[in-house]
């Protein structure tokens, strides 16, 4: 069975930081793994997803196979990334198991 | 575009009353997918339907749930006779398209069962 994995609830760290939210999966097939944030009073929406390899508001993922990891870094974390994160993992093309999720704030 | 419209935002029902969750697609989007949200967890996959089809429905509860995209109108989440346990956020997605395009999400219901 799928199942994704973000093992911090919290992240807190000041401005100017580095950022790293950890997301482990497990799926027998081949992964589709996307990260979603949602910010205050905002909906869900889509940040980044393993099979572009893009580069999205200075935030990166790399897709691990070996350790079926897609943690999701950022070198220099603003106060604007305060959010939640969830990392999502597509299988049967469209179904997409989430993670609980990570809230991160940036501090001044 | 004001993207995937779900309404209600919140909604309060008492045990054993029927809730009706709304969900209307961003245009040109005929892809509907609806996930549950229980507490500390993340979403989880529920219903994915097309135009008057129910595609798959792996994820629904055997019983008092079903959903329904008709060909005018928005997608409906029923549930009936509500329990305790239904207390959740449900969000809908929509796509353009299945399988490679992103699923762009509503800002979910909230339901309370009293």
């Amino acid at each position: 069975a799928q199942r994704v994995t973000q093992p911090e609830k919290l992240l807190s760290v000041f401005k100017g930081a580095p950022v790293e939210l950890k997301c482990n999966y497990s799926y027998s097939g081949s992964p589709e793994l996307f990260w979603y944030v949602q910010y205050s009073r905002q909906r869900l929406q889509l940040l980044l997803r393993h099979i572009s390899r893009e580069s999205i508001k200075g935030f990166t993922a790399d897709l691990n196979k070996g350790e079926t990891s897609f943690h999701l870094k950022k070198p220099f974390a603003q106060e604007e990334d305060s959010a939640m994160y969830y990392c999502a993992l597509a299988f049967n093309d469209y179904k997409l198991s989430f993670g609980a999720g990570t809230t991160v704030t940036v501090r001044a | 575009n004001a993207g995937v419209m779900q309404n209600p935002r919140h909604l309060v029902r008492r045990r054993g009353q029927e809730a009706r969750l709304r969900c209307s697609p961003m245009k040109g989007h005929s892809h509907v997918y609806w996930y549950r949200q229980l507490p500390e967890e993340g979403l989880k996959f529920m219903v994915y339907l097309q135009k008057e089809n129910i595609i798959d429905e792996s994820g629904m509860p055997k019983e008092r749930f079903s959903a329904e995209f008709p060909k005018e109108g928005p997608s409906i989440l029923r549930i009936q006779q509500v329990v305790r346990g239904d207390s959740a956020a449900y969000f809908c997605a929509s796509s353009g398209s299945v399988g490679n395009q992103p699923q762009h999400f509503g800002d979910g219901t909230r339901l309370s069962i009293l």
